[in-house]
This record gives C-alpha cells, sequence and structure tokens, in this order.
C-alpha cells in the first residue's frame, strides 16, 4: 500500500513552454503532498507544500507564478513549470501524506521526473 | 532552525563489509527522524525511522540508534550486500513543522 506515482518519468521540452507533472496516490487519500527539487548530488529541497483543496504555501525563494500547484482532490497534484528555462532542469519529486489515524503522518515518495529544458 | 548534516560520500564497499553512514542534526525541537534511501531511477523509499531518544529503528538488517545527547542517528548495517547500493538520506520532522529537513545523501556502492 501507499504508492505514489508520477507522470511523466522524463520529459524534454524547449526553452518557454510549460510543462505539467502529476503526482498521484493510488491507493490511499493525500490530505497533504509536497513538491521537492534535487539537483545533481545534492538534497531534496522542499519547494511547496500542498491541501487538498486550498493555496499552495510556498517556501522561501520558490515563485509561485512560476511553479504553478494544484491540488484539486484528494488523490492528484499537479506541479506546472510555466515558461520555463535551462535553469529550471532538475529532478522534481512529490510525496504525500495521508489522513491521520490511517497512514499517519509518514510521507510516501513519488519515483520523481527529470525535467530537461533546451 | 532545522537542518542534518550527513556524512558526505561516495562510499564505496566490498560485499559482506560493515556500513556506518553518520548524520547529525539540529532542531529546535524534539524531532522525528528518518533514513530514507533511493535506489537507480527511484523516489525516496523510507528505510527506517525513530520518533523518540533512545529509539532504534530497524528494517533489512540497517539500524539507527536516536542519540539525544549528540544529536546523532547514524546508521549501520554488518554486512552490506550489492542489493544495497543506492543514496541514503537522513531526514528529521519537527513536531511544529510540516516538512521533512533532508541531508545532503549519501551515495554507496557495494563491490562483489
Amino acid at each position: 500500500g501507499a504508492v505514489v506515482s508520477q507522470h511523466p518519468s522524463r520529459v524534454i521540452c524547449k526553452s518557454g513552454t510549460s510543462v505539467k507533472i502529476e503526482c498521484r496516490s493510488l491507493d490511499f487519500q493525500a490530505t497533504t503532498m509536497f513538491w521537492y527539487r534535487q539537483f545533481p548530488k545534492q538534497s531534496l529541497m522542499l519547494m511547496a507544500t500542498s491541501n487538498e483543496g486550498s493555496k499552495a504555501t510556498y517556501e522561501q525563494g520558490v515563485e509561485k507564478d512560476k511553479f504553478l500547484i494544484n491540488h484539486a482532490s484528494l488523490t492528484l497534484s499537479t506541479l506546472t513549470v510555466t515558461s520555463a528555462h535551462p535553469e529550471d532542469s532538475s529532478f522534481y519529486i512529490c510525496s504525500a501524506r495521508g489522513l491521520a489515524g490511517g497512514l499517519g503522518y509518514e510521507q510516501y515518495f513519488g519515483p520523481g521526473t527529470r525535467l530537461t529544458v533546451t | 532552525g532545522n537542518s542534518v548534516t550527513q556524512m558526505e560520500g561516495p562510499v564505496t564497499l566490498s560485499e559482506e563489509a560493515f556500513l556506518t553512514i553518520n548524520c547529525t542534526y539540529t532542531a529546535t525541537g524534539y524531532p522525528s527522524l528518518f533514513w530514507y534511501v533511493q535506489y537507480p531511477g527511484e523516489g525516496l523509499q523510507l528505510l527506517l525511522k525513530a520518533t523518540k531518544a533512545d529509539d532504534k529503528g530497524s528494517n533489512k538488517g540497517f539500524e539507527a540508534t536516536y542519540r539525544k545527547e549528540t544529536t546523532s542517528f547514524h546508521l549501520e548495517k554488518g554486512s552490506v550486500q550489492v542489493s544495497d547500493s543506492a543514496v541514503y538520506f537522513c531526514a528529521l520532522s519537527d513536531p511544529g513543522a510540516n516538512n521533512l529537513f533532508f541531508g545532503t545523501g549519501t551515495r554507496l556502492t557495494v563491490i562483489p
């Protein structure tokens, strides 16, 4: 149980275009989803936290107009990188946290999406 | 603030060798501590966790003990296998915070 999927796993896009990444909790309801960015040989940096039905909370230094997050249902959150540039190339990982009392507050991670902007 | 300092890699060991990956932390409260593992091309998986001082987390032969006096949570395994080759992340979760704070990760390669 507690499987999180991400789609696509890899995407290459041209500079200036927008890319949408989906994060789904497959077998549980996720009240909270997190979006992380991982640079090569570096740790995960939290970008934003999204709660179902409300606006995402962005970490300091993350542009909310560039990284649009939508958490429309208890099983789906999307991250849209708008007007992507080469410096946005990175590995994006989502995680989902289940409802308290069931899965507790543990985060379950997706497999990640590698974005390359040319 | 909250932070995690993790032993830098890469670490290369022969099969059946003893593994230690050091992890120390700074936290404002009484955090829970975690080790996550990331296999090539995959997302992070929880390996083990400890929620209070002196707790020992264990899984798949890996162990880590929550040491409040030394603010440490070192990962150990007595005999590594080739299949343990992965990147290991130490992390903490502060009860007052909503998210995880990660160390930089340590890449382990086990050679036959």
